[in-house]
């Protein structure tokens, strides 16, 4: 099927700089899921978006949802050594059918 | 309790060898999926079960068998695997609320040899 596309595949920061990853497709998405996952780790749920241009916040990550519902982006601001991990958008291409996009990895240099 | 617990962390087998993979999680979920995640790629989707069905089947090889024993276990039966099959699995469970998040399990880091 379909995959969908992150850009970067990967981001050296410096520490307290500031961190945007984007989730491109080129059909429209019921929702978009955003997951983190430490090197060695599990993907661990962040957040859901479902509506048109919603723009959601968790303290510095900032989430947002395209006006067409094809697009999706996450932003760390000041980003700390704790941000480190790959960066994973995720959408149900039908019922349950969770499938993840090409994840984003985040180095983060103190 | 939040978790889902999947045995044995690590696992070494032959290719001739028949193993299990085990998944548990006690979150009331209803749906409960099976991913592999192979080095620097996302997890790809092999299996789900919903309410102890099996409802989706990702063309994976029959060499990988699911079974969903109850609501709360979800096995993988690994037989006759190519060292192509080395990877991460990952267990999944989600709820039927309007938001899906799925819960990770830890994962089974599998050496096929």
């Amino acid at each position: 099927g379909q995959q969908v596309m992150q850009i970067p595949q990967y981001q050296h920061v410096q520490e307290g700089e500031d961190f945007t990853t984007y989730c491109n497709s080129s059909t429209t998405l019921s929702n978009i899921q955003w997951y983190k996952q430490r090197p060695g780790g599990h993907p661990v749920f962040l957040i859901q978006l479902v509506k048109s241009g919603e723009v959601k916040k968790q303290k510095r990550l900032t989430f947002q949802f395209g006006e067409a519902k094809k697009n999706s982006s996450l932003h760390i601001t000041a980003t700390q050594t704790t941000d480190v991990g790959t960066y994973f958008c995720a959408t149900e291409r039908g019922y349950q059918k969770v499938t993840f996009g090409t994840g984003t990895k985040l180095q983060v240099i103190p | 309790d939040t978790e889902v617990t999947q045995t044995p962390k690590h696992l070494v087998m032959g290719m001739t060898n028949k193993k299990s993979l085990k998944c548990e999680q006690h979150m009331g979920h209803r749906a409960m999926y099976w991913y592999k995640q192979k080095a620097k790629k996302p997890p790809e989707l092999m299996f789900v079960y919903s309410y102890e069905k099996l409802s989706i089947n990702e063309s994976v090889p029959s060499r990988f068998s699911p079974e969903c024993p109850n609501s709360s276990l979800l096995n993988l039966h690994l037989h006759a695997l190519q060292p192509e099959d080395s990877a991460l699995y990952l267990c999944a469970s989600s709820g039927d609320g309007q938001i899906t998040e799925a819960f990770f399990g830890q994962g089974t880091r599998l050496t096929v040899v």
